[in-house]
């Protein structure tokens, strides 16, 4: 069984601090990495995407992938209550392979 | 860029009948749509790979007599959910990628909210 693997939460943060959220994947393959961010009865969108190892920085947010140990990560810096959402990590294993997405993890910043 | 219209937003429909979904790519030609599913507190489930011009490619579970889906044109892509039950109620996703591949990330449709009751 292909698995992509999250905390689910809650992950509560205070506002403006840092939140950590970590993601693990089983397929070896996996080539393509993204976060996704859900707001409650809203469809995914897309936050980031990594395929290198190491950072990868976009505004408030860091990608951090590490091939080796199969493990994907997203920090939020200055988290802001807007930022309360379930974050999905998504891999796949080719340019157009289908995504296998994680259950997500529930982040909950408070003011 | 990268604009997916689904319709309609939410849908209730009575046990039996049959209800369309339809997913469009607004500013980009997409040769393969993904249908998705999603029960409240759960992640999303990959129903079926929607491919222009040809039958969809379902997943291990998905029945595809019961969700029928078309991709007539690189545009539009369409589920039926026919014969609804009320465990069909969920809230339905499609996703598509322009020609970059899925290299840059599927964009969302908004998403349908099924009922059925």
């Amino acid at each position: 069984q292909k698995e992509v693997e999250q905390n689910s939460g809650p992950l509560s943060v205070p506002e403006g601090a840092i939140a950590s959220l970590n993601c693990t994947y089983s397929d070896r393959g996996s080539q393509s990495f993204f976060w996704y961010r859900q707001y409650s009865g809203k469809s995914p969108e897309l936050i980031m995407s990594i395929y290198s190892n190491g950072d990868k920085e976009d505004g408030r947010f860091t990608a951090q992938l590490n091939k080796a140990s199969q493990y994907v990560s997203l920090l939020i810096r200055d988290s802001q209550p807007s930022d309360s959402a379930t974050y999905l990590c998504a891999a796949s294993t080719d340019s157009w392979g289908k995504f296998q997405f994680g259950a997500g993890t529930q982040v909950v910043v408070t003011p | 860029g990268a604009v997916v219209s689904q319709h309609p937003s939410w849908v209730i429909c009575k046990s039996g009948t049959s209800v369309k979904i339809e997913c469009r790519s607004l500013d980009f030609q997409a040769t393969t749509m993904f249908w998705y599913r999603q029960f409240p507190k759960q992640s999303l489930m990959l129903m079926a790979t929607s491919n222009e011009g040809s039958k969809a490619t379902y997943e291990q579970g998905v029945e595809k007599d019961k969700f029928l889906i078309n991709h007539a044109s690189l545009t539009l892509s369409t589920l039926t959910v026919t014969s609804a039950h009320p465990e069909d109620s969920s809230f339905y996703i499609c996703s598509a990628s322009d020609n970059r591949g899925s290299n840059y990330g599927y964009t969302f449709g908004s998403g349908t909210r099924l009922t059925v009751v």
